[in-house]
């Protein structure tokens, strides 16, 4: 079975600061890992994700995550925090019991950026 | 494309009425979801289907119906709404090529709110 579980309900940082979102996930297969963001009164948009293929993958508006086995984790960051990236993040890793496509979601956590 | 579309976007009920969150997709994807989205809580999964006539149970599906006759509609029916479905729904879709690492497309929300 497959988890995810996201470190921290709120991060806030100031504007221009480096941005940390915490993501760890257990499973029994070779994880495929996405982030998404929900920015207020919308829905989910993909950021990036993890095939395998390389294991420090960079998605859009500069967020990156990186992919690290051993430490079964995913993190996102960003390397200079905007007021435009204050939304809800949410970690997910893909159910890879059955052709299903279904995803397994962390708790979330919601991006402060203070000016 | 108009993509993921949902119907109505806010709606209050009394106990024990029922309704039917619309969705529709206009990409041909052939596999739907819903989910709720409770704070702190992350999305959980209440239906999915993997193409018309195919639908099976996500993991809080309990108060809910749905049904898939096109590909590109997929209803959620509440029969009996209790204070507990309070919530916001989210509907999304993808393009299923079996590899698990496609991307869900995710719909605008419907918040409901059961007095």
């Amino acid at each position: 079975a497959q988890s995810v579980t996201q470190l921290g309900s709120h991060v806030s940082v100031s504007e221009g600061a480096l941005v940390l979102l915490r993501c760890n996930y257990s499973s029994s297969v070779p994880p495929y890992l996405f982030w998404y963001v929900q920015y207020p009164n919308q829905g989910l948009q993909l950021l990036l994700k993890y095939t395998s293929a390389a294991t420090l993958v960079k998605g859009i508006n500069d967020f990156e995550a990186e992919f690290k086995k051993s430490e079964t984790s995913f993190h996102l960051t960003k390397p200079s925090a905007h007021m435009s990236d204050a939304a809800e993040y949410f970690c997910a890793v893909s159910d890879r019991t059955g052709n299903t496509g279904k995803l397994i979601f962390g708790q979330g956590t919601t991006l402060q950026v203070k000016p | 494309n108009a993509g993921v579309t949902q119907t109505p976007k806010f709606r209050i009920l009394k106990i024990g009425q029922s309704m039917t969150l619309q969705c529709t997709q206009d990409m041909n994807h052939n596999y739907m979801y819903w989910y709720r989205q409770d704070p702190g809580m992350g999305l959980k999964l209440i239906y999915y289907s993997v193409g018309a006539g195919i639908t099976d149970k996500g993991e809080v599906p309990n108060g809910y119906n749905v049904s898939r006759s096109t590909t590109e509609d997929f209803p959620l029916r509440l029969e009996l709404a209790a204070p507990s479905q309070t919530s916001v729904y989210f509907c999304a879709s993808l393009l299923n090529s079996g590899t698990g690492v496609e991307t869900q497309y995710f719909g605008p929300g419907t918040r409901l709110l059961v007095l």
